[in-house]
């Protein structure tokens, strides 16, 4: 069965860093494109970063530079550096497994609001 | 500012069918398949339709899924109390090598 499984976010001020954390089993990380995909408090989805399985990575330019997405193979782990945090931010944040073009996996998501 | 385009809200009575409508452009719906969630409050998103109009499995043949050109429609036909959801398209873009999607439509069942 394939599960995912986020963690991480938190409440941090603006300026802040956190990392979150998406374990995965059912599967292998590293041989799927992963993707986050966030959804701020009313608002619709909005996929933040990706990663493919040769390792290119991909970002929407509001966090190209701020956030980075890893993956950690023997952990079968997938990551997602978030730094110089601002309030729109403020997102429940969801990893998924991307199968024929859409994320298909989703996990339960993780809360981060950035607020002073 | 969602990069496709769905209507906020419809509505319908049990047994009647309504549609949901998507619309984007070249570089996404115009170039690969389309995808459509159901999200319930304070859930993920589920895969409701993949590839246009494929279902997984476990999903009733009430829904079906359509696309032309840089459009594309979710049809629920007839229609439960259970069906009350947000509905949201998706499909990839190829400019920015990752997947986009719609604002969301909520499906009210009156």
């Amino acid at each position: 069965e394939v599960r995912l499984v986020e963690s991480g976010g938190g409440l941090i001020q603006p300026g802040g860093s956190l990392r979150l954390s998406c374990a995965a089993s059912g599967f292998t990380v590293s041989s799927n494109y992963m993707v986050w995909v966030r959804q701020a408090p009313g608002e619709g989805l909005e996929w933040v970063s990706g990663i493919h399985s040769g390792g290119a990575t991909y970002y929407i330019d509001s966090v190209q530079g701020r956030f980075t997405i890893s993956r950690d193979n023997r952990k079968n782990t997938l990551y997602l550096q978030m730094n110089s945090l601002r309030a729109e931010d403020t997102a429940v944040y969801y990893c998924a497994r991307v199968v024929s073009w859409l994320p298909r996996d989703w996990g339960q998501g993780t809360l981060v609001t950035v607020s002073s | 500012q969602s990069v496709l385009t769905q209507p906020p809200s419809v509505s319908g009575t049990p047994g009647q069918r309504v549609t949901i409508s998507c619309s984007g452009s070249s570089s996404n719906i115009g170039s690969n398949s389309v995808g459509w969630y159901q999200q319930l409050p304070g859930t993920a998103p589920k895969l409701l339709i993949y590839s246009d109009n494929q279902r997984p499995s476990g999903v009733p043949d009430r829904f079906s899924g359509s696309k032309s050109g840089t459009s594309a429609s979710l049809a629920i036909s007839g229609l439960q109390s259970e069906d009350e959801s947000d509905y949201c398209c998706a499909a990839w873009d190829d400019s920015l090598n990752g997947p986009v999607f719609g604002g969301g439509t909520k499906l009210t069942v009156l």
